[in-house]
């Protein structure tokens, strides 16, 4: 079946420029996360939705960052005023359930590989 | 907090050896643990979870994964290694009552060399 995807897989921007990043999830799955991957690093937690309820937003760096999940499937990570250092891979995950044992594990798509200019 | 800390940037180990992948992490209530595998130019890949009962876990592609709790580490095994396991391995917590995200070590570079 279809897994995680995103879109665009590479973007290069100017600084200063607005991005949206989407990621559209496993289809049925409950739960939605955005990390960032620099080069050579673990992937770092963003945010997270269940349905379309943002349940945990303490990853973002700063205000230029937000998410959205409006009818509880896609969602798009949004960056305004672009700059060099938000630079990385921008990776999406989804799993079945919120919680729990199983079906808690988090699928993940293929990467957005953003360069700020 | 959580923590996850992989000590080795790389393993290198010769095709039909056992390798194993360390990892020890942090947190202040009960742990799920869970290994992912990322080829390049790909996306992470879910390889095993522990959850509850068993330490030992079995996984994908012949790896499997023991939860010391004393020693608070998942160590990622495999009895025989491939030249196609090469790849860079990321170990991930998740404390079980403190909300679903979770935090990755830096990750370890598996080198299988024929």
């Amino acid at each position: 079946g279809a897994g995680v995807s995103q879109s665009p897989r590479y973007k290069v921007t100017k600084r200063g420029q607005d991005v949206a990043l989407r990621c559209d999830p496993i289809s049925g799955h409950v739960s939605l996360y955005w990390y960032r991957q620099a080069l050579g690093q673990g992937p770092e937690f963003l945010t997270y939705f269940n349905y379309e309820a943002q349940q945990d937003k303490s990853g973002l760096p700063n205000d230029r960052f937000s998410a959205e999940r409006p009818e509880g499937s896609i969602s798009t990570l949004t960056i305004q005023r672009t700059e060099q250092r938000d630079s990385a891979m921008y990776r999406c995950a989804s799993s079945l359930r919120t919680s729990g044992g199983a079906g808690n594990e988090q699928f993940f798509g293929p990467g957005t590989r953003l360069t700020v200019l | 907090a959580q923590s996850v800390a992989q000590p080795e940037d790389q393993v290198n180990v010769a095709e039909g050896n056992p390798l194993t992948v360390k990892c020890t992490y942090s947190v202040s209530g009960n742990p799920y643990l869970f290994w992912y595998v990322q080829y390049p130019n790909r996306g992470l890949q879910f390889l095993l979870k522990y959850i509850t009962g068993d330490n030992l876990v079995k996984g994908s592609y012949g790896f499997e994964a023991e939860f010391n709790k004393s020693q608070t580490s998942f160590h990622l095994k495999k009895p025989s290694a491939l030249v196609s396991d090469s790849a860079l391995y990321f170990c991930a917590v998740r404390d079980r009552n403190a909300g679903n995200m979770l935090t990755f070590g830096g990750g370890t570079r598996l080198m299988v060399k024929p």
